[in-house]
This record gives C-alpha cells, structure tokens and sequence, in this order.
C-alpha cells in the first residue's frame, strides 16, 4: 500500500530556530495537507495546498508558518522562529482529488523546540 | 467555522462487548464524515467514512450512521477485541468547495477489557 513518508521523524530544535518539515506525497495525489497534533491533544488542520497553492489555512497558520513544492515531490513546511508551543507532531496528509476521497496521512514529525 | 464535538472522552467496554462514540458538527455544509483509529505514537488511520447522502455504512464490525437533521454522527463497533483498543477521532469537512480541511473532535479513548 503506498505510503506518505515523512522526514525527520524527530526533531529537536532551540527556540528561534527554523525548521523545515519534509513529506513525499503519494504519487498520483494532488492534495496536500499539514496538520499538527499537540500531546495528548486532537489533530489541527493548519493548511491545504493544490495546484501549486495555498487553497485554505486555519487562523495557527500565521506568518511564521510556510508552505511550498519545491521540486514537485518533496512538500515542505517551515517553521520561522520557533516557539516552546510549536511542540507538536506534525503530520503531513494527502489524497488523490476533490470530493469525498478519504486522506492518507504520514508516519509524522515529532518537533520538539527547547 | 465548522465544530465538532465528541463523546465520551474515555471508553471502557468488556471485551465482546459494543462500543459507540458520538459526535455532532456545527455547519450545516459539511458533508464528509470520516473517523480515525490512531494508536499510541503512530498516525491517525481512516477507519471509516460517510457522506451526507448516505444515513449509514457498515465495513464488518464497523458501522457509522449520520443523523443531517440533527448533525450527529456515530461510531458504532461490535463484538470488540483488544486490539481495538486505541484513541478514535472523528471529523467533519465540506468537500468541494476549495476549504477541505478536516474539522477534528477531540478524540475518545477506547480502552478494551479482557
């Protein structure tokens, strides 16, 4: 079964730090996801992607957040000057079209800023 | 926005026994309705969902039933194992429009005695 993979799957970062968050999508998917899941807390949306673009963010998804394609595989999101409540795994999520398609999310990262 | 609320937060239930987790969602739009198994440290994993033409689904001992009218949507498990003990999330999305970010609940721990 085709997976999300994502990379690193930890990681440990000083607080005002950047990082950057790595997910290869499902090949023939063209929708794009990340999401965040706080401890113990439930999954947040933070932000769709389609067609090169940002198709819908939540209010977490602020200026400090990003998102790209960079290469066409690789879907990144980066993390300007990362705070303690920026702790989270971060998953990443996609699913092949519009409409009622279920998502498949990756393995996630879990980001721990210190 | 879109609101969903589940319940109960935590589920205890013999082994063999049913279980049912309960959810309601705010917006009257959404129209995709799909719930997450996620065990400890791992992904979430789509289990089952329904669409808002559809009143119920059943995948094996799987079931899920949408109430429109009243927005509530419910989880039902039948002759339970403990390997279905982990934490359930469900959601809720309007799919279609551009916005299709998953609105989730704040999960339920399932918790299968012996």
């Amino acid at each position: 079964e085709p997976e999300v993979t994502q990379t690193p799957s930890h990681q440990v970062t000083q607080m005002g730090q950047e990082v950057i968050l790595r997910c290869v999508p499902i090949s023939n998917h063209l929708y794009f996801y990340w999401y965040r899941q706080i401890l113990g807390q439930k999954v947040e949306f933070l932000v769709s992607f389609y067609n090169n673009e940002i198709s819908e963010k939540s209010e977490i998804f602020d200026d400090q957040f990003s998102v790209e394609r960079p290469d066409g595989s690789n879907f990144t999101l980066k993390i300007r000057s990362t705070k303690l409540e920026d702790s989270a795994m971060y998953f990443c999520a996609t699913r092949p079209r519009a409409n009622y398609d279920g998502y498949t999310f990756g393995s996630g990262t879990r980001l721990t800023v210190v | 926005g879109e609101n969903v609320e589940q319940h109960p937060s935590t589920l205890s239930v013999q082994e063999g026994d049913s279980a049912v987790i309960k959810c309601t969602y705010s917006d009257s739009a959404s129209n995709y309705f799909p719930w997450y198994k996620q065990e400890l440290g791992k992904r979430p994993q789509l289990i089952i969902d329904i669409r808002s033409n559809v009143g119920e689904k059943k995948d094996q001992r799987i079931a899920v039933t949408l109430n429109k009218t009243a927005k509530h949507f419910s989880l039902h498990i039948t002759e339970t194992q403990p390997e279905d003990s982990a934490v359930y999330f469900c959601a809720a999305m309007y799919s279609g429009g551009g916005a299709d970010g998953l609105t989730f609940g704040k999960g339920t721990h399932l918790i299968i005695q012996p």
